[in-house]
Order: structure tokens, then sequence, then C-alpha cells
């Protein structure tokens, strides 16, 4: 167990249709990432947030949007859903601000779009 | 911006040493190597991390060449619990925060 959960395990939803997957980092982990794995893909790397704030953006689509609360935990909202959105959608936390240094990753969000 | 190259795949014998190369030709002076394996699709796992000396932690060993253009990470007694895929991870752009995990080499091993 890393520590980093994320709901809802699964979800199958329609196109057209807006999801939001949640994250909760470890206890004191200031970082947040997101990152999307399609089929036999790597792993793409989204958004990540440092303490609220937004700190680097990867190769995010319009339709998603992400944000991380007073609380630390981070919601990757992701709307006007294709079937190209289906995916593993990873979150991870670190305690560092910027580097990916000994960060945790959830157990992961199944996407289906239908 | 910088990138990493790894064979797709490689087998390897259980309780004998796995050697997983990677190349990162264009890596910054100042940047990092990381190591994280996925197993099936768990959540990737963190294994190592380093700039120009070799490493070594409970998991494994990373050996960086002298001009830091490619690493080995090699694990001393592969079991089968190790069969994952293995990412060489160093940062896109230095000064962002945007790590890209590429493909990964499939570690598979056998009994």
């Amino acid at each position: 167990d890393s520590g980093v959960t994320q709901t809802p395990k699964h979800l199958i939803t329609a196109t057209g249709q807006r999801v939001t997957l949640r994250c909760s980092p470890r206890s004191g982990d200031l970082s947040v990432y997101w990152y999307q794995q399609s089929l036999d893909q790597g792993l793409q790397f989204l958004i990540q947030y440092y303490n609220g704030e937004e700190r680097a953006k990867g190769n995010i689509l319009e339709r998603f949007s992400a944000q991380q609360f007073p609380d630390l935990h981070s919601e990757l909202n992701l709307s006007s859903l294709e079937l190209g959105d289906s995916a593993l959608y990873f979150c991870a936390s670190s305690a560092r601000g910027g580097a990916i240094t000994e960060a945790f990753f959830g157990q992961g969000t199944r996407l289906t779009v239908v | 911006d910088a990138k990493t190259t790894q064979p797709t795949s490689m087998d390897c014998a259980e309780g004998r040493a796995a050697n997983l190369p990677c190349n990162h030709s264009t890596i910054s002076g100042n940047e990092y190597v990381y190591w994280y394996r996925q197993i099936h699709s768990q959540g990737p796992q963190y294994i190592i991390h380093g700039l120009k000396n070799n490493e070594t932690n409970e998991m494994a060993s990373l050996i960086i060449t002298e001009d830091r253009k490619s690493s080995t990470l090699i694990l001393p007694h592969a079991t089968l619990r190790d069969t994952a895929v293995y990412y060489c991870i160093v940062r896109v752009e230095p000064g962002t925060y945007k790590y890209i995990f590429g493909t990964g080499t499939r570690l598979k091993v056998l009994a």
C-alpha cells in the first residue's frame, strides 16, 4: 500500500459525459502528479500540483482540468469524453516540490468510455 | 528534450542478475536518472535514482557511465515477483517538473 488513495477504482461512462477522479496523497506530501496510461502505452504526464498551485503541465487536453484543494487532495476532471480517453489514470504524490524522486503512485482509476 | 531509450523486452532466469540498460545520451549535466517499475497494471513503484556515482539500495543497484549517457539497473537476484515493466526516466526539460516514462523494458523472470 503506497498510501496514495484514488477513487473510484473503476469507472464506466458514455461518450460526451463528464467525470471526476479523486486522489488523496500520502500524509504530509505536498506534490501531486497525474498520469494517463492508455492500453500498452507508457505513462503520459498530465499535470503536477504543489501545495495547491499548478507546477507543471504536460500533454493535458483542454477538455481535462485538475486542481489541488487546501487539504491537498486533488481532482482530475475529464469532460466531453471520447472513446480514446479510455485509460488508466494514476495519481502520485511526493514530499518534494519538484523532483519525482520517491514519488508514490496510487493504484489508479480505470476509465472506460463506451 | 531529454529522452531515454530502452530495450522493449528482456528475459532473465530466476536467481540470476537482471541487467537493464538505458540510453539517455541527451541528459543534461545536473539531471538525475530515475528508475521505476510497474507490475501488471498496478501503480508504478520507485526503485532508485542517481546522478553520477553508482547507487545501491535494498532493491537494486544503478550503474551510470562516466559520460552519463547511459545507465544500467541491476537486480542482483531476480525473482518471479520482479517480472514487470521497468522505466528509466529523466526530466524532459531542465528547470521544469515534467518527467516522461516512455514505454520501458518488459522484464520477464523465468522459473
